[in-house]
């Protein structure tokens, strides 16, 4: 059984679209988050969900949507595509927001914008 | 520069000898993580430490925290250690991890 679940692995699409990346956890764990590695491999925090709720929302343009329905499930909505949104997206969860276990990522949504 | 640096950025090793990633941060911590990127792109955490040292199987992870520095050592490496290695620190006051650029290992047969 896979712990963390993203959809779509390979995301291709054009400047100007709007694209969801959907991921599922069944660790029932109480926090998700949403990664951008860019194409130097550097990770970056983007979102953080507790319990349904926002707890985290860095620097990130408003085209990107963040939307938990439940704990288990955190999707990302982009908006009005751009190139430098080119990147992996990764999902992970850990058991809660304080961190004081592992996380556990997702494999990776590759999105490409051309 | 960044809160977290790592070295070297790149590592290649022949089987079966010892390795060694150090990780230095600029900021008081909680914990570190230690995380593996496979070539494939999927990411497993290795090891989270707040003190002293851990160890599973052949890897090895150490902190200072005085220093401010984490090591992450392979014994006896395996290609099947090549991947790259992240180093993350959770600050002592917020709830956010903050990464290294990454190691990249090369372990030759």
């Amino acid at each position: 059984d896979t712990a963390v679940s993203q959809t779509p692995k390979y995301l291709v699409t054009q400047m100007g679209n709007d694209k969801s990346i959907k991921c599922e956890q069944n660790l029932g764990h109480d926090t998700m988050y949403w990664y951008k590695q860019d194409s130097k491999k550097f990770l970056k925090i983007m979102f953080s969900y507790n319990n349904k709720e926002l707890i985290i929302n860095e620097t990130v343009p408003n085209r990107f949507s963040p939307k938990s329905p439940d704990k288990a499930h955190l999707n990302l909505h982009i908006n009005s595509l751009e190139l430098g949104d080119s990147a992996v997206y990764f999902c992970a969860s850990s058991q809660d927001w304080a961190m004081r276990n592992e996380q556990f990522f997702g494999p990776g949504t590759r999105l490409t914008v051309l | 520069k960044n809160e977290v640096e790592q070295s070297p950025q790149n590592l290649t090793a022949q089987e079966g000898e010892f390795i060694t990633i150090n990780c230095s941060y600029s900021v008081g911590i909680s914990a570190l993580h230690w995380l593996q990127q496979h070539p494939g792109g999927g990411i497993v955490s290795l090891f989270m430490l707040s003190s002293g040292k851990k160890k599973h199987g052949r890897l090895i992870a150490t902190i200072n925290i005085q220093e401010k520095h984490s090591s992450l050592h392979i014994t006896a490496s395996h290609p099947r250690d090549s991947a790259v290695y992240i180093c993350a620190v959770k600050r002592a006051a917020g709830n956010k991890l903050t990464f290294g650029g990454g190691t990249r290992v090369l372990v030759k047969p």
